[in-house]
């Protein structure tokens, strides 16, 4: 595809349900990075996966988020018992390591809401 | 921990003026990032900076890196009412992550 693509755009969900985002990085790109915005906390790094070494997890707030990327492609990230402070855009972003600039290119972001 | 500073955080400015806004940085870096994001939308790359000295250009945007300072610049000449966004700088730490600055709202007036 063109850019990264991010599903679904907006999710609405109760406190303590599950939810999983997904994220299509732009192909052939090697990295991958999930990033939340919010109000009060601003941009904030969450995780990042790069071929197939083992993903720094090292952004992750709380043990009750997760994410994979299979076959060093799609990723999915999962929020186990949501809380409303989880509520932000999670935005994904991919580039190219090795390059000159290593450019991160984001995607549009998931609204994630929740109640 | 790298610490990423911007300021102004809101700008206020009339079409046609000149302004900068300024990104601090803590600790060394190889690279540091100006994104664009308009409201509702994600982030929209404008500029890397790699070493001491750079400097890139893209219509009415300069920026710029001092890495002994540890400062970046953006520089708008001649603003129109099109520039207005919110502009964040980010460096980068260890492993590719980017740490961003809190963002600069700009607002250019007709």
């Amino acid at each position: 595809g063109a850019g990264v693509s991010q599903s679904p755009s907006n999710k609405v969900t109760e406190k303590g349900k599950d939810v999983e985002l997904r994220c299509d990085p732009i192909s052939g790109h090697t990295a991958l990075y999930w990033y939340r915005q919010s109000l009060g906390q601003g941009l904030e790094f969450l995780i990042y996966f790069q071929g197939n070494s083992a993903p720094d997890k090292s952004g992750l707030p709380s043990d009750r988020f997760s994410a994979e990327r299979t076959g060093g492609s799609v990723s999915t990230l999962t929020i186990q018992r949501t809380q409303q402070e989880d509520s932000a855009v999670y935005l994904c972003a991919s580039s190219l390591v090795g390059t000159h600039t290593d450019t991160q290119y984001f995607g549009p972001g998931t609204r994630l809401t929740v109640l | 921990e790298l610490k990423v500073e911007q300021n102004p955080l809101f700008l206020s400015m009339q079409e046609g003026k000149n302004y900068t806004i300024y990104c601090n940085y803590s600790t060394t870096s190889d690279r540091l990032y100006w994104y664009r994001q308009d409201p509702g939308k994600s982030l929209e790359s404008l500029f890397v900076l790699l070493s001491n000295g750079a400097v890139k250009q893209e219509g009415r945007l300069m920026a710029s890196l001092d890495t002994k300072a540890r400062l970046s610049t953006l520089h708008i000449t001649a603003a129109v009412h099109d520039l207005s966004a919110t502009y964040f700088c980010a460096v980068e730490e260890y492993g590719n992550k980017l740490v961003f600055g809190a963002g600069t709202i700009l607002r250019v007036k007709s």
